[in-house]
């Protein structure tokens, strides 16, 4: 168990929908980071948020937003929800220490019909 | 784009032998960290090794170690004694804050 918790665990919805992921880091991390994963993919990299500001961005559409909390936790919001975006998401979470691992949550799994 | 680069789609190793999976990447940075990560079938991404770029000296987990040629901007992972439980899909990946990974070599293993 990394101590990333992320909620649902799957979620099926329809195009055109709007969606949103909850991550919990694990206690002390300020960082959060957002990946996609698509069918036997690699990661792509989305957003990164550090105690509260974000800090980083990647190949992330405009019809997707995120942000962080005051607890810390971190919501990815996903909106005009299209066939495509059907992947797995996953939540890392990092001290921002020099050593900059991330701790990956198990991920969500959104499909889109 | 700063990319990160595994050129073996698939692997496959014999359970106890050694096997070596390839990963090059680019950056303009000088200073980074390089990571290796593994997928079981669960999907979790579970961190495998890390090596920091200004250490010279190649990392070691156990089983595990890497070959890191910071000039060829090379960093491949070395398994040794090859277990049923290393199956699971591995990405290399590059950076500090902003990660890049790689597409992920699927290894095999065989009893």
């Amino acid at each position: 168990d990394s101590g990333v918790t992320q909620t649902p665990k799957h979620l099926i919805t329809a195009t055109g929908q709007r969606v949103t992921l909850r991550c919990s880091p694990r206690s002390g991390d300020l960082s959060v980071y957002w990946y996609q994963q698509s069918l036997d993919q690699g990661l792509q990299f989305l957003i990164q948020y550090y105690n509260g500001e974000e800090r980083a961005k990647g190949n992330i559409l405009e019809r997707f937003s995120a942000q962080q909390f005051p607890d810390l936790h971190s919501e990815l919001n996903l909106s005009s929800l299209e066939l495509g975006d059907s992947a797995l998401y996953f939540c890392a979470s990092s001290e921002d220490r020099e050593e900059n691992i991330q701790y990956f949550g198990a991920g969500t799994r959104l499909s889109v019909l | 784009a700063q990319t990160v680069t595994q050129s073996q789609p698939e692997m496959s190793v014999q359970e106890a032998e050694t096997v070596t999976l390839s990963c090059t990447y680019d950056t303009s940075e000088s200073d980074y960290y390089l990571f290796w990560y593994k997928q079981p079938p669960s999907r979790q991404m579970i961190l495998v090794i890390r090596q920091e770029a200004y250490k010279q000296q190649n990392a070691t987990e156990n089983r595990f170690s890497v070959n890191f040629q910071k000039a060829a901007k090379s960093f491949s992972l070395k398994i040794s004694d090859s277990q049923l439980g290393d199956a699971a899909m591995y990405f290399c990946a590059r950076g500090n804050n902003d990660m890049r990974f790689g597409a992920g070599t699927r290894l095999t293993v065989k009893p």
